[in-house]
C-alpha cells in the first residue's frame, strides 16, 4: 500500500496570506489527524477528521481549519498567516482514529512565513 | 489528562553500546503507548507500540520497550547502537477515552547521538 502523502512538501508565504495543505491517507483509512511541529512547542495536535466530520480539536486559534472529503483526503487551511505559524505540518492516518490505533505519518509540509 | 515526559533531551552513546531512552507517562485511562523515530527532514516512523498485551514490546531495528505500570514508565532500549540510529525519538501516549479520538500526546523528544 502507498503511504501517507502530503503536498506540497515546502511552502514559503508572507504574513497575512493564507495557505492550504493537502494530505492523502493510506487507502482504507478513514481518520486523518493533523499536527504542528516547531522547535519551541514540539509536536502539537491540531485536529482530527473522520468520515468528513471534525471529531476532535486541539488548542489552536480559529485561523486553523480543515476539512475532509468523501475519499478521506484532507486539507488544512491557515488564514492570515503569522510568523509563528512557520512549522512542519504533519498529517497522520489510521483506520478508525480510535485510541490504540497506530497512526501513520506523512513526510510533512514545511511552511515558512516571512 | 494524559501527558508524557521524556527524561533526557539528549543522549549520546558510542556505536555498539546499549541505548536507553527514558519515558514516564500519565494517563487517566488505560493508555496506549508508542515510540516513534524521526530522522532529519523526515516524517515520523513507528518503532513499537503497547496496547495492554505483553508488557515487553519488541519493535523494529532491534528496539524494545517495557511497560511498567507501577513506575508509569515506558523506557526504550536497544542492546547495541548503530550509526543509523542517530535521530530524534518521541514517546507518545493516547488514551481510549471517547473525547480523545485521533489525538496523540507527544513527549518533547530525545535526540540520540551515536559516536563512532
Amino acid at each position: 500500500k502507498a503511504g501517507v502523502t502530503q503536498t506540497p512538501r515546502y511552502l514559503i508565504k508572507t504574513r497575512g496570506q493564507q495557505v492550504t495543505l493537502s494530505c492523502s491517507p493510506i487507502s482504507g483509512h478513514r481518520s486523518v489527524s493533523w499536527y504542528q511541529q516547531t522547535p519551541g512547542q514540539g509536536l502539537q495536535f491540531l485536529f482530527e477528521y473522520f468520515s468528513e466530520t471534525q471529531r476532535n480539536k486541539g488548542n489552536f486559534p480559529g485561523r486553523f481549519s480543515g476539512r475532509q472529503f468523501s475519499n478521506s483526503r484532507s486539507e488544512m487551511n491557515v488564514s492570515t498567516l503569522e510568523l509563528g505559524d512557520s512549522a512542519l505540518y504533519l498529517c497522520a492516518s489510521s483506520p478508525l482514529g480510535a485510541g490504540g490505533d497506530t497512526q501513520y505519518f506523512g513526510p510533512g509540509t514545511r511552511l515558512t512565513v516571512l | 489528562a494524559q501527558s508524557v515526559t521524556q527524561l533526557d533531551s539528549h543522549v549520546s552513546v558510542s556505536e555498539g553500546t546499549p541505548v536507553l531512552l527514558r519515558c514516564n507517562y500519565s494517563s487517566s485511562y488505560s493508555p496506549s503507548l508508542f515510540w516513534y523515530v524521526q530522522h532529519p527532514n523526515k516524517g515520523l516512523q513507528l518503532l513499537l507500540k503497547y496496547t495492554s498485551a505483553a508488557t515487553l514490546v519488541k519493535g523494529i531495528n532491534g528496539f524494545e520497550a517495557e511497560f511498567k505500570k507501577s513506575e508509569t514508565s515506558f523506557h526504550l532500549t536497544k542492546p547495541s547502537a548503530h550509526m543509523s540510529d542517530a535521530a530524534e525519538y518521541f514517546c507518545v501516549v493516547s488514551d481510549h477515552g471517547s473525547s480523545n479520538t485521533g489525538k496523540l500526546i507527544f513527549g518533547q523528544g530525545t535526540t540520540l547521538q551515536v559516536k563512532p
